[in-house]
């Protein structure tokens, strides 16, 4: 257990409204990833932050920004959500970042009408 | 582009036979690859890993197995147990640069092992 909690665990929202995604570590690492995962296409990096207010983009990044005001907590938002976006997202940690294992949190199911 | 591919979307197996599941790559520059299982509505856990440096661990009942020059590694499940039953991905990453560990994951393979 690496100690990461998601919230809300399940929404569903509709087209146009923003929509933010928690995750939550306990254990103060400083690697932190969000990646969605659809049918046919595994998980795909959305998101990452390498420390405090450090973040770039992954592979899927348009639509979606991400903040990380505290080492425990990284938020991703879905500006004005489609329904392109309903997926399940996940966060992820990982102690030293390369070459390093990366522990998921249990998900977030987004609908978006 | 798809970096890493896991070209059989299924495997069925008997309990107590052996389950082999593969995954290709294309990025050279990958030196570290992950296999993680999936239950229904939870999230991934790690399995295990290979370093670029090695063409084998082991770690039980499983071993992956990496092949460079092919571009190619493999898991191996020995003996195969219905709770094994699940979504199987790779993964793979760079520790060079500013890679910061990302991963690129395979399609994943659904193992279902039957009793």
């Amino acid at each position: 257990d690496a100690g990461i909690t998601q919230s809300p665990r399940h929404k569903v929202t509709e087209t146009g409204t923003p929509v933010t995604l928690r995750c939550h570590q306990t254990e103060n690492h400083r690697y932190m990833y969000w990646y969605r995962q659809d049918p046919g296409h595994g998980l795909r990096l959305i998101h990452y932050s390498y420390g405090v207010k450090d973040t770039d983009k992954g592979e899927v990044s348009d639509g979606y920004s991400v903040s990380r005001s505290k080492t425990e907590d990284f938020l991703l938002t879905l500006e004005s959500a489609t329904s392109s976006q309903t997926s399940v997202y996940f966060c992820a940690i990982s102690v030293r970042g390369a070459g390093d294992t990366q522990y998921f949190g249990p998900g977030t199911r987004l609908t978006v009408l | 582009d798809q970096q890493v591919k896991q070209n059989s979307p299924s495997l069925s197996v008997q309990e107590g036979r052996i389950s082999i599941l593969n995954c290709d790559y294309t990025n050279s520059m990958f030196d570290y690859f992950l296999w993680y299982k999936k239950y229904p509505a939870e999230g991934p856990t790690f399995l295990i890993s290979i370093s670029s440096i090695k063409d084998k661990n082991e770690d039980g009942r499983f071993t992956v197995f990496l092949n460079k020059s092919a571009k190619h590694l493999s898991l191996h499940i020995v003996p195969s147990q219905p709770g094994d039953s699940a979504v199987y991905f790779c993964a793979a990453s760079s520790a060079g640069g500013t890679s910061y560990g990302k991963l690129t994951f395979g399609q994943g393979t659904i193992l279902t092992v039957h009793p």
